[in-house]
């Protein structure tokens, strides 16, 4: 079955950049009419959309994180990637890529989860 | 932006018993863009209900939802042990997609 993996520093320090790459299996990214997405969990809160992302490389954002947030493909990898740049201690979360439910849907519900990976800001 | 709150906060509820959880948006939502998460401790959000009452593949029938407009509501109808977990509400309505604060069901 389709399988999504994270992987990247699980520390940042605050102003710095933080990024992240979401490894697919089992599906060929270049091929698959879905959008793939970035979603991060703070501790004890809520998920947060940050973003999605087609096999083409288009994109749509959350409005509150664009001005900081980069997401893109790499269809020869099987990846996508998300950065976050000047992160402070708010971005803070477990960050997951996810894929959206339904194909050429870039606002979607989200069918298939990784399983995370801790980021922490921290000096 | 659509803000979706859950309540209550925190449920606490004996095996077998029926869970009555509700999520209200600031603002209408189709219903056919209102879904329904559950978390268990240490893993992803797993998808329960899309279309605010459809089954996700798996799920068995003891979850069901309803709701429309702002009110929407998740009923787990015999709490099983696995069952006690987080549970979030999403809507993707517009071209921000929420999620509500999670209500939390937990053994008594």
């Amino acid at each position: 079955q389709v399988k999504l993996q994270e992987s990247g520093p699980g520390r940042v320090k605050p102003s710095e950049t933080l990024s992240l790459t979401c490894t697919i299996s089992n599906v060929s990214l270049g091929i698959s009419g879905h959008y793939w997405a970035w979603i991060r969990q703070p501790p004890r809160r809520g998920p947060e959309w940050i973003g999605s992302i087609y096999r083409s490389g288009a994109t749509y954002y959350n409005p509150s994180l664009t001005s900081r947030v980069t997401m893109s493909v790499d269809t020869a990898k099987n990846q996508f990637s998300l950065k976050v740049a000047s992160v402070t201690a708010a971005d803070t979360a477990i960050y997951y890529c996810v894929r959206l439910g339904e194909e050429y849907q870039p606002l979607f519900h989200f069918d298939l989860w990784g399983q995370g990976r801790l980021v922490a800001v921290s000096a | 932006e659509i803000v979706l709150t859950q309540s209550p906060d925190t449920l606490s509820l004996f095996p077998g018993e029926r869970a009555t959880l509700s999520c209200r948006a600031s603002e209408t939502v189709n219903s056919r863009f209102l879904v329904w998460y559950q978390q268990r401790p240490g893993q992803p959000p797993r998808l329960l209900l899309h279309g605010a009452s459809s089954r996700a593949a798996g799920i068995p029938d003891r979850f069901s939802g309803s709701g429309s407009g702002t009110d929407y509501t998740l009923t787990i109808s015999s709490l099983q042990p696995e069952d006690f977990a987080v549970y979030y509400c999403q809507q993707y309505g517009t071209s921000l997609l929420t999620f509500g604060g999670g209500t939390k069901v937990e053994i008594k």
